[in-house]
């Protein structure tokens, strides 16, 4: 069966930096999550879409942005990179209308190792 | 606001051993619980999930939890341990609202002795 695909796996960047992380959710899925886990600790949440509009927004820094596509994937964008922000950054997907809808299936995560 | 806690940080036991990882949940209404493994640098797994029914919830591994609402517990069971499950163990509720979020525990890092 398809899983969460994250994109990319891992990620360097150096501080002031940008990147972009990309998710693609289980076909058919409607809404993403995305969490952030810093270095021993539990995975917190940012921010989810859904059918493409942004539904809830946890402790998500300014300088994040996200959105969700057509196609349904969606992308974290980051900006003016902090040491702080080296994380594992997980997308996870669920289908809303489906009696499970509180399931949510996790991606691998993008390690991002800002320096 | 629903909270998670997961009152041991690390726990080590031996290979063959019984094994039960404590998980509270603080939540108005009927929770919606969750526990996930990650192994070392890895993604996170779901092992088992509660929504309603059945207070013994089966999961993959050999892994089951037991839902009590008078405790507001959701602990996880395993009777014995193989030197492949060390990990970490989460512990998650859904959080109900719009979007369902989840609110994990702290989590809990067992070692596996041979």
């Amino acid at each position: 069966a398809a899983g969460v695909i994250q994109s990319p796996r891992h990620l360097i960047k150096e501080k002031r930096e940008t990147a972009t992380l990309k998710c693609y959710p289980i076909p058919r899925h409607d809404t993403v999550y995305w969490y952030q886990q810093g270095p021993g600790q539990d995975p917190q949440f940012l921010i989810s879409f859904y059918e493409k509009m942004q539904s809830d927004k946890g402790s998500i820094p300014d300088r994040f942005s996200a959105q969700q596509f057509s196609d349904y994937h969606s992308e974290l964008n980051m900006s003016s990179l902090e040491l702080g922000d080296s994380a594992l950054y997980f997308c996870a997907s669920s289908l809303a209308s489906a009696a499970s809808s509180y399931e949510q299936y996790f991606g691998p995560g993008t390690r991002l190792t800002v320096t | 606001a629903q909270s998670v806690t997961q009152p041991d940080i690390h726990i080590t036991v031996s290979e063959g051993a019984s094994l039960e990882l404590r998980c509270n949940y603080s939540y108005g209404a009927t929770p919606y619980l969750f526990w996930y493994v990650q192994s070392p640098g890895q993604g996170l797994q779901l092992l088992l999930k509660y929504f309603s029914g059945d207070t013994l919830v089966q999961g993959i591994k050999g892994f089951e939890a037991e839902f009590k609402r008078s405790q507001s517990s959701f602990n996880l069971r395993k009777p014995s341990v193989h030197w492949s499950d060390a990990a970490e163990y989460f512990c998650a509720v859904a959080d109900g609202g719009a979007t369902n979020k989840l609110i994990f525990g702290t989590g809990t890092l067992l070692a596996v002795q041979p």
